[in-house]
């Protein structure tokens, strides 16, 4: 299993973009990096997850750089609803390897 | 669309007790997660079942079963409970194909004493 590096915490502004950083420097060629949060009392909830190339949604957008060491989480406009804990988990759904290992994730607090 | 259901919310148990713990996946889901949520260890990967059959397994005490049911409604069983057993029991279910995401529930809050 590939492991990660997230800050501890982060801080931002309501209103202004929140740029959450994952390195994954020994993932491997097949792994797929997933993004999930949890907010307080609540369970984890899918982000996004790419593979190579960067991904948008109606949540964020996921940019992963060209080694694939490390991908960034993008939220174009930070809300209170977005205070959570922030996980990058790189891993392959499907067959016998579909799991999420979860780190210890980025704890992100946003300033009204 | 109904989310993950998880029953009960709540449970204190005495220690040595047993527990079952239940989730209900989204509808057409095949695939159904456990996790245990800890604040000293986290979220850790219980087991993993699919079509009634467990397709994987963390690494955690055979104190630690389930299986799911052909409605792929799922259960998990705790025997024998430890005071260290106190915690966030979070129930995830997905298609249970490459990438799609999983959706978890709000979990069970089980309190060993």
């Amino acid at each position: 299993d590939a492991k990660t590096t997230q800050p501890n915490s982060m801080e931002s502004n309501e209103e202004e973009p929140v740029h959450l950083p994952c390195n994954h420097s020994t993932i491997s060629g097949t792994d797929y990096i997933h993004w999930y949060r949890q907010l307080p009392s609540q369970g984890p909830e899918y982000v996004i997850h790419g593979l190579t190339s960067n991904v948008n949604n109606r949540m964020a957008s996921l940019a992963i750089a060209e080694d694939r060491k490390s991908s960034t989480l993008i939220l174009h406009r930070a809300t209170l609803r977005d205070a959570a804990v922030y996980y990058c988990i790189p891993g392959v759904y499907g067959g016998a390897t579909n799991k999420l290992i979860f780190g210890t994730g980025t704890l992100l607090a946003v300033q009204p | 669309k109904a989310g993950v259901t998880q029953t009960p919310r709540y449970l204190i148990k005495t220690r040595g007790q047993q527990v079952t713990l239940s989730c209900s996946p989204i509808s057409g889901h095949r695939s159904v997660s456990w996790y245990q949520q800890t604040p000293g260890q986290g979220l850790q990967f219980l087991f993993e079942y699919f079509s009634e059959t467990q397709r994987n397994k963390g690494n955690f005490p055979g104190r630690f079963s389930g299986r799911q049911f052909s409605n792929s409604r799922s259960e998990m069983n705790v025997s024998t409970l430890e005071l260290g057993d106190s915690a966030l029991y979070l129930c995830a279910s997905s298609p249970g194909w490459l990438n799609y995401g999983y959706t978890f529930g709000s979990g069970t809050r089980l309190t060993v004493v």
